[in-house]
């Protein structure tokens, strides 16, 4: 099966700078890379993902590289805000061909004012 | 609903009790799944049900744990004998393919 190493477990950032969370998997045969965001108190939240035909997908201030020879896959915030503050996990299908997502260990973002 | 619901929100029980745990997925969705949060902590995959295929039960910590997917739609989690170590948030998600979760149920066993 999968197996997803998130780094770093926590990150501060001053408002306004740029924030990378990195994850590393082991099944180069994984084509599906989502990554969630947890704020407080609620469940986690799809905010982006990649699928293994491209290298980079941006959506406003966020976006994803893939490096699918390193097998390791990369979260970008850029212009970081408060309410960006918050636990974001990165994943890959448990089994190749599978929609079953193993999960990072997560990494705490804080975004001080 | 438009979303993925669970219910209670937050359940409270004496060890040693029965605890049910209750989710709606999103209609359509032919994929549920099961994970528990421990506080600070990542997700851990419990069960996954696919369509009308066996459930993938292999995350499962114990035989106190069960759950069940009926009609293809509302799941179920059951935990029997509930210890102190199963407190947690347990999270429910469905997909069609991007997976989307619930508020989660909090389960304090005291």
């Amino acid at each position: 099966g999968e197996n997803v190493e998130q780094h770093p477990s926590t990150l501060s950032v001053q408002e306004g700078d740029s924030a990378v969370i990195k994850c590393t998997y082991s099944d180069s045969a994984s084509n599906y890379f989502p990554w969630y965001k947890q704020e407080l108190g609620k469940g986690p939240q799809l905010i982006i993902d990649i699928r293994s035909n491209v290298g980079e997908k941006k959506d406003q201030r966020i976006a994803v590289t893939l490096n699918k020879t390193a097998k390791h896959f990369s979260l970008h915030i850029t212009e970081t805000q408060p309410e960006d503050s918050a636990v974001y996990f990165c994943a890959a299908p448990r089994r190749a061909g599978s929609y079953q997502l193993t999960f990072g260990k997560g990494t705490k973002l804080s975004v001080i004012p | 609903g438009a979303g993925v619901s669970q219910s209670p929100s937050n359940k409270v029980t004496e060890k040693g009790k029965d605890v049910e745990l209750r989710c709606d997925p999103i209609s359509g969705h032919t994929a549920l799944y099961w994970y528990r949060q421990s506080l600070g902590q990542g997700l851990e995959f419990l069960i996954y049900f696919q369509g009308n295929s066996a459930p993938d039960k292999s995350g499962l910590p114990s035989d106190r744990f069960s759950a069940e997917r009926t009609g293809g739609s509302v799941s179920t989690l059951t935990i029997q004998r509930t210890q102190q170590e199963d407190s947690a948030v347990y999270l429910c998600a469905s997909s069609a393919f991007e997976a989307f979760f619930g508020q989660g149920t909090r389960l304090t066993v005291v």
